[in-house]
C-alpha cells in the first residue's frame, strides 16, 4: 500500500491552466477506473473534485477535469482561480478492498 | 444536507484505546459504503478502513490491520472505529467518508493525540 506519486507543488496565474500528475502501478491506477480526486483548503474537509477518472459531481465547476492514461491518472485546472489554491490529493482503489491516497500537491495561484 | 459528525477524538497514552463515532444525517445511511480517512499533522491524506452498507465486510489498512475495528450500527445511523494499541504515529484527524470506491461527503474530522 505505497503512496501514490504527486508533485509537491504545482503553480500558475490566473486564467491559466494546470495539470497534476498522480503516477502508481498496474494494481491500483492502472487497474482500474475507480482514481479520484480531492481539493483541501486550509484547516478544512476535504472536497471530491473528480471520481472515477472523469467524472465530475454536481456543482463542480467544468474548468475541473480528469483523465488517465496507463499507470498516471492527472487532474486539470483550467482557468485557474484564486480560490483553487489549495492541496490536492489524488485516490485509487488498489484491489482486494484497499485504497490508497496520493502524496498531495499544493497549487498556487500566483 | 448530507452531515457526517465525528466525535471521540482526545488525548490518549500510548497503548491506550479509543472509539470514535460518526454520526450521519441527511441521507439513507444503511445504503451507503462508508470509510475512515486520517491525516497526521502537516502531511497527507491515509484511506484506514472501509465498512459495506450492511456491515458484513470490512477492510482495513496495513498500519491498523490488528489494532482497529471499523464497525456500524444503521438502526442509530452511526459508524465507529475502536482503536486499540495506539501508537504515537496514530496521531492524526481521523474523518469519516461517505461512499464505496471514491468519497463523496466528508466530516469535518476529530483529532486524535497520542502522547504520554
Amino acid at each position: 500500500q505505497s503512496a501514490l506519486t504527486q508533485p509537491p507543488s504545482a503553480s500558475g496565474s490566473p486564467g491559466q491552466s494546470v495539470t497534476i500528475s498522480c503516477t502508481g502501478t498496474s494494481s491500483d491506477v492502472g487497474g482500474y477506473n475507480y482514481v479520484s480526486w480531492y481539493q483541501q483548503h486550509p484547516g478544512k474537509a476535504p472536497k471530491l473534485m473528480i471520481y472515477e477518472v472523469s467524472k465530475r459531481p454536481s456543482g463542480v465547476p467544468d474548468r475541473f477535469s480528469g483523465s488517465k492514461s496507463g499507470n498516471t491518472a492527472s487532474l486539470t485546472l483550467s482557468g485557474l482561480q484564486a480560490e483553487d489554491e489549495a492541496d490536492y490529493y489524488c485516490s485509487s482503489y488498489a484491489g482486494s478492498n484497499n485504497f490508497v491516497f496520493g502524496t498531495g500537491t499544493k497549487v498556487t495561484v500566483l | 444536507e448530507v452531515q457526517p459528525v465525528e466525535s471521540g477524538g482526545g488525548l490518549v497514552q500510548p497503548g491506550g484505546s479509543l472509539r470514535l463515532s460518526c454520526a450521519a444525517s441527511g441521507f439513507t445511511f444503511s445504503s451507503y459504503w462508508m470509510h475512515w480517512v486520517r491525516q497526521a499533522p502537516g502531511k497527507g491524506l491515509v484511506w484506514v478502513s472501509r465498512i459495506k452498507s450492511d456491515g458484513s465486510t470490512t477492510s482495513y489498512a496495513d498500519s491498523v490491520k490488528g489494532r482497529f475495528t471499523i464497525s456500524r450500527d444503521n438502526a442509530k445511523s452511526t459508524l465507529y472505529l475502536q482503536m486499540n494499541s495506539l501508537r504515537a504515529e496514530d496521531t492524526a484527524v481521523y474523518y469519516c467518508a461517505r461512499g464505496s470506491a471514491h468519497y463523496d461527503f466528508w466530516g469535518q474530522g476529530t483529532l486524535v493525540t497520542v502522547s504520554s
